[in-house]
């Protein structure tokens, strides 16, 4: 148990579905990130929210809405997705000042478009 | 220049070895740096955080970080198959307020 909980844990969803994807941190972190990594792939950092305002988004396609409605919790909205948009989706959470910014991560969202 | 920067493998360690893998980083005033290990298919683990100049052990790990030259360093002394895995470096970059990880060095330790 990291104290980042992701769910689902595994995601089947058709090119026309909408899904949602949730993180929930229970470390009194301020800072929350999606991120997208592909088979044999490096990280790819998607958004960055820090107290609860989107502070990056990286050039990430519209049908991929994140949603921070408060410290705690964030989710990645999924809309009319491609199969090229399968892959591990990665929550983690930091605090944002201090030393202790170390990020901690979630199991990940194993998601597959078909 | 990438703002993290690894050697993306993959090393081919023996069993018993040092592995030694090296990360530069191109913010100056950067703080914190972490040490994360990747199994395949699952998520990123911490094993390692440094802030100061100097060395770092804890166990078989040691962390090494050097600010004048922008570089940090794992070592993992007596190499086990166990340690094969993806390290990724991560450092924190205070004028941008957020994470900056590297794309990861891919260890194998062969028996």
């Amino acid at each position: 148990e990291t104290g980042v909980t992701q769910t689902p844990r595994h995601l089947v969803m058709g090119m026309t579905n909408k899904k949602s994807l949730k993180c929930e941190q229970h470390l009194g972190h301020n800072a929350m990130y999606w991120y997208k990594q592909s088979a044999k792939k490096p990280l790819e950092l998607m958004f960055v929210y820090s107290l609860e305002e989107r502070v990056e988004n990286n050039s990430v396609p519209s049908r991929f809405s994140p949603e921070c409605p408060n410290s705690s919790h964030l989710f990645l909205h999924l809309h009319t997705l491609q199969p090229e948009d399968s892959a591990l989706y990665l929550c983690a959470s930091s605090q944002e000042r201090g030393r202790n910014t170390e990020a901690f991560f979630g199991q990940g969202t194993r998601l597959t478009v078909v | 220049q990438k703002e993290v920067e690894q050697n993306s493998g993959p090393l081919s360690v023996p069993e018993g070895a040092i592995a030694s893998l090296n990360c530069t980083y191109s913010d100056r005033g950067s703080q914190s740096f972490f040490w994360y290990r990747q199994y395949s298919g699952k998520s990123p683990e911490l094993i390692m955080f440094i802030y100061s100049n100097g060395d770092k052990e804890d166990g078989r790990f040691t962390a090494q970080l050097n600010k004048a030259s922008q570089y940090v360093s794992l070592l993992i002394r007596d190499s086990q198959p166990s340690d094969s895995a993806t390290y990724l470096c991560a450092v924190w970059y205070s004028s941008a307020s957020k994470i900056i990880f590297g794309s990861g060095t891919r260890l194998s330790i062969r028996p």
